[in-house]
């Protein structure tokens, strides 16, 4: 069971508000995630960070923004959401020292702007 | 492009029968995962198998790779109701530096009772 934990869960915001999905992990590791994913489809890599002070962009464009002042935390920021930014957010870990770069998954956050 | 397309993208069997999904990627990997994910949730790590293995196994899942037609497969055995999910294929790239996973679209198993 990993420890990694999103919130909220689920979110319906109005267009133009500002939003900030939370993920913790108290696994210690180092690397940390966030993906998008469309009901149904695949996920795409939108920001991943190495350790404290470290945030990258992934493969696909996103307007959001990540922190990552402390090891266990990486909150995601939307300044101003849009209808086309709903969409599931999920946050995951992963350790250098997990085979493979093995990625541990939190529960997601749903989000809907109307 | 994605690095991961799995096929079919969507299965339904019945309960007890076998399950095979496939998975085919574009550039070198130095490893292969399968992870699973019900609806609405999380994904989940299932098992992982490095390019120079060939074959795996864990419980009820056998999951073979092949490097030279860049695919995988994934067999379930016997399964169950609660296999009920979707299946996802994932690779860390050379071109990623090895440093981040690729996910396919997936495919979506239905096992019915």
């Amino acid at each position: 069971e990993a420890d990694i934990y999103q919130t909220p869960r689920y979110l319906v915001i109005g267009t133009g508000k500002k939003i900030t999905l939370e993920c913790s992990q108290t696994m210690g590791h180092d690397k940390m995630y966030w993906y998008q994913q469309d009901p149904g489809m695949e996920l795409h890599l939108i920001h991943y960070s190495y350790g404290v002070n470290s945030t990258e962009k992934g493969d696909l464009s996103s307007e959001s923004t990540v922190s990552r002042i402390r090891t266990e935390h990486f909150p995601l920021t939307l300044e101003s959401a849009r209808p086309s930014h709903t969409s599931q957010y999920l946050c995951a870990s992963s350790d250098p020292g997990l085979p493979g770069n093995t990625i541990y998954f939190g529960e997601g956050s749903w989000l809907t702007v109307v | 492009s994605q690095q991961g397309e799995e096929d079919p993208q969507a299965l339904s069997i019945q309960e007890g029968e076998n399950a095979t999904m496939n998975c085919s990627y574009k550039t070198s990997i130095n490893n292969l995962q399968w992870y699973r994910q019900n609806s609405g949730r999380g994904l989940v790590h299932l098992i992982l198998i490095r390019s120079n293995e060939r074959e795996k196994h864990s419980g009820r899942l056998r999951v073979t790779l092949d490097t030279s037609k860049k695919s995988s497969s994934l067999l379930i055995t016997a399964s169950r109701a609660a296999d009920t999910a979707s299946y996802f294929c994932a690779t860390a790239s050379m071109n990623s530096g090895y440093s981040t996973l690729t996910f396919g679209k997936g495919t979506m198993l239905l096992v019915s009772p």
